[in-house]
């Protein structure tokens, strides 16, 4: 069993809908929980990061982490055509382990005009 | 400025041959990372230098592949004797100090036949 685990989709949305990404983990050491979109062909660029349980919010995207769940959520309003991309989770346990992403599978969303 | 990049692109290579695969991280940045992203695994964690310390290699999934980084910048990933489940797209990141943001490149897609 995979320490996170993502949903791969895909997922295909009309614009304007409410997206709601979301992944699951077992490793209760993982602190730092992180978004990444990647487009097709290229790397992975950061969206969001937190630390601890609660919410974080920058512009439509919205980051949610339940670590007594052990489940963290990416939700997207008001989705655009440009939010077409691959969507992974990543998290780490800091400390001597802070350079060790660990991905979920990753996501791929569709947003249609 | 400049962000993270990688050479070759794209490399594809016959069973049995090594590779190396280049990564120039962004100036002045002291952690890089390389990773792997594959159709079945996702994306894992290969190997993590800092500074002059000692790296993490505790991603890298054979003997078979090593990585240098040479003067504290450019990195080297070396697989010898590719085998076909060694095809996937190859990534590096780096970031100013561990605990900071990753920043990907664009990685290598290496195909063996």
């Amino acid at each position: 069993q995979k320490e996170v685990e993502q949903d791969p989709g895909p997922l295909s949305v009309p614009e304007g809908a409410i997206v709601s990404l979301n992944c699951t983990y077992s490793n209760s050491a993982f602190q730092y929980f992180m978004w990444y979109r990647q487009y097709s062909r290229k790397g992975p660029e950061l969206l969001m990061y937190t630390y601890s349980s609660g919410n974080k919010e920058d512009g439509r995207f919205t980051a949610q982490v339940d670590k007594s769940s052990k489940y963290i959520s990416l939700f997207i309003r008001d989705s655009q055509p440009s939010d077409s991309a691959t969507y992974l989770c990543a998290m780490n346990a800091g400390g001597t382990s802070y350079g060790k992403l660990t991905f979920g599978q990753g996501t791929i969303l569709t947003v249609h005009p | 400025g400049a962000g993270v990049s990688q050479s070759p692109s794209n490399k594809v290579t016959e069973k049995g041959k090594d590779v190396e695969l280049r990564c120039d991280p962004i100036s002045g940045h002291t952690a890089l990372y390389w990773y792997r992203q594959s159709l079945g695994q996702g994306l894992e964690f290969l190997i993590y230098f800092q500074g002059n310390s000692a790296p993490d290699k505790s991603g890298l999934p054979s003997d078979r592949f090593s990585a240098e980084r040479t003067g504290g910048s450019v990195s080297t990933l070396t697989i010898q004797r590719t085998q076909q489940e060694d095809s996937a797209v190859y990534l590096c990141a780096s970031s100013l100090i561990p605990s900071d943001t990753q920043y990907f490149g664009p990685g290598t897609r290496l195909t063996v036949l």
